[in-house]
């Protein structure tokens, strides 16, 4: 059974930085790409970033202006996402998943003062 | 700076046939955006419905399809059940390994 299970997520200052993980289990993890959205409460979803299964190529959304930065180590069959400068629009629900429809079940990121 | 386009909200009774489509400012959309749909349901995670424009996951019902139609991409809803109402949102893959999400449509089954 495919797991992808989110973790790193909390409650941060505006400016300050996380890093979120996402563990993935029941496939082989280095044969596929990764990818992060999120979800402000009630509102849309929004595509933060992609890997490729070597990292060889990644992509960020639009919105991000260059503070997020993903990576994976396939050793470990994990995906990170590091989360810097971050402001109260960060504030979301962030999800990890693959490209051929599994998702995890998110990780809450407040950022707040 | 790609935005794709959705409609805000439809509505479809029990049974019927609906069409959701997808479209994106940077022209027509073709096979190469990838289009892949998702559903969500009220305090749910989301969920992959469809990719490449119509390939169906294990999970996904029969009632679903995808195509392209008129320059976007389509999600067809064929015997809408009431368990089949949620917020749907596409996603397309642009040329430098971005992928854009549209605003999503509020399907209401009535």
């Amino acid at each position: 059974e495919v797991q992808l299970v989110e973790s790193g997520g909390g409650l941060v200052q505006p400016g300050r930085s996380l890093r979120l993980s996402c563990a993935a289990s029941g496939f082989i993890f280095d044969d596929y790409a990764m990818q992060w959205i999120r979800q402000v409460p009630g509102k849309g979803l929004e595509w933060v970033a992609g890997i490729s299964w070597n990292s060889g190529s990644i992509g960020y959304g639009d919105s991000l202006k260059g503070r997020f930065t993903v990576s994976r180590d396939n050793a470990k069959n994990s995906v990170f996402l590091q989360l810097n400068s971050l402001s109260p629009d960060d504030t979301a629900l962030y999800y990890c998943g693959t490209y051929v429809g599994h998702w995890g079940r998110g990780v809450q990121v407040t950022v707040s003062s | 700076q790609a935005v794709v386009t959705q409609e805000p909200s439809l509505t479809v009774s029990p049974g019927g046939t609906v069409t959701l489509t997808c479209g994106s400012s940077t022209g027509a959309v073709t096979t190469t955006h990838y289009p892949s749909w998702f559903q969500q349901k009220s305090g749910q995670a989301p969920t992959a419905l469809l990719s490449d424009t119509g390939k169906r996951y294990s999970w996904t019902p029969a009632r679903f399809s995808g195509s392209l139609l008129g320059g976007k991409a389509s999600l067809t809803l064929s015997g809408a059940r009431p368990e089949d109402e949620a917020d749907y949102y596409c996603l397309l893959s642009y040329s430098d390994a971005r992928r854009v999400f549209g605003g999503g449509t509020r399907l209401t089954v009535l």
